[in-house]
C-alpha cells in the first residue's frame, strides 16, 4: 500500500529554533517522488521541494534542508533558525505511477516570537 | 489570472442541495486537478483532467459527485443531495502538462471551504 505518516501533530518552538519535521511513507514502486507543502492560514499549499527516488542527496535551501533515507523510508525537513513566518501545517507527499498525490496528516507547527 | 482561482471561497449549503465550486486553472495549463482535504487531514485525491477528458476519477467517493471542464480550462465540481458528510475545503491544482511528465509543479488554489449544514 502507499502511504505516507507524519506523525507528529503539532509542534511548538521559540523563534530562532531548529526543528525538523519527519515523515516516513511506504511504496511498493522503485520510483517515485515525494514532496513538501507548506499550508499557511490562508488556506494555499505552497510547494517546498520534490525529490525523485534515485536522487538520495541531501538538500539545502536558505533555512530549509531535507534529508531523505531509503534506509528507513523517510524525508525529514529541518528548519534552521525558525522565525514566526514559517508558522503553518507542513505537508510531505507522495506520488508513485499515478498522477495523483498521496498527502500526510500534516504537521502543524507554531512558531513563538 | 496569476495562480489558480477557486469560487467561491466560502459556501454554506443546506443537507439535500445541489452546490457547484469553480476552479480557474493558470492560463495554459492543460492538467487539472480536484483534492478534498478533511478537517485535520491531508488533501485527498478526487479527480484529475487532462484537458476536457478526466483522465481519472477513482477519488470521486460516489455517483453524487460529478466534475466538467468542457473546454479544457475551467472546471465545475457539483455535488448533489449533499450531505453533511461532504463539508470540507475543496482544493484544485493545475499543472502546464501532467505530473507523470517531467519536473512540472501543481499550484494549489486557496480552496472553496464547503459547509452542509
Amino acid at each position: 500500500a502507499q502511504k505516507v505518516t507524519q506523525a507528529q501533530t503539532e509542534i511548538s518552538v521559540v523563534e530562532k529554533e531548529d526543528v525538523t519535521l519527519d515523515c516516513v511513507y511506504e511504496t511498493r514502486d522503485t520510483t517515485y517522488y515525494l514532496f513538501w507543502y507548506k499550508q499557511p492560514p490562508s488556506g494555499e499549499l505552497v510547494f517546498l521541494i520534490r525529490r525523485n527516488s534515485f536522487d538520495e542527496q541531501n538538500e539545502i535551501s536558505g533555512r530549509y534542508s531535507w534529508n531523505f533515507q531509503k534506509s528507513t523510508s523517510s524525508f525529514n525537513f529541518t528548519i534552521t533558525a525558525s522565525q514566526v513566518v514559517d508558522s503553518a501545517v507542513y505537508f510531505c507527499a507522495l506520488r508513485y505511477n499515478t498522477d495523483k498525490l498521496i498527502f500526510g496528516t500534516g504537521t502543524r507547527l507554531q512558531v513563538f516570537p | 489570472g496569476a495562480g489558480v482561482s477557486q469560487t467561491p471561497s466560502n459556501k454554506v449549503t443546506e443537507k439535500g442541495k445541489y452546490v457547484e465550486l469553480r476552479c480557474d486553472p493558470i492560463s495554459g495549463h492543460t492538467a487539472l486537478y480536484w483534492y478534498r482535504q478533511s478537517l485535520g487531514q491531508g488533501p485527498e485525491f478526487l479527480i484529475y483532467f487532462q484537458g476536457t477528458g478526466a483522465a481519472d476519477d477513482s477519488g470521486l467517493p460516489n455517483d453524487r459527485f460529478f466534475a466538467v471542464r468542457p473546454e479544457g480550462s475551467v472546471s465545475t465540481l457539483k455535488i448533489q443531495r449533499t450531505e453533511r458528510g461532504d463539508s470540507a475545503v475543496y482544493l484544485c491544482a493545475s499543472s502546464l502538462t501532467p505530473w507523470g511528465e517531467g519536473n512540472t509543479e501543481a499550484f494549489f488554489g486557496q480552496g472553496t471551504r464547503l459547509t452542509v449544514v
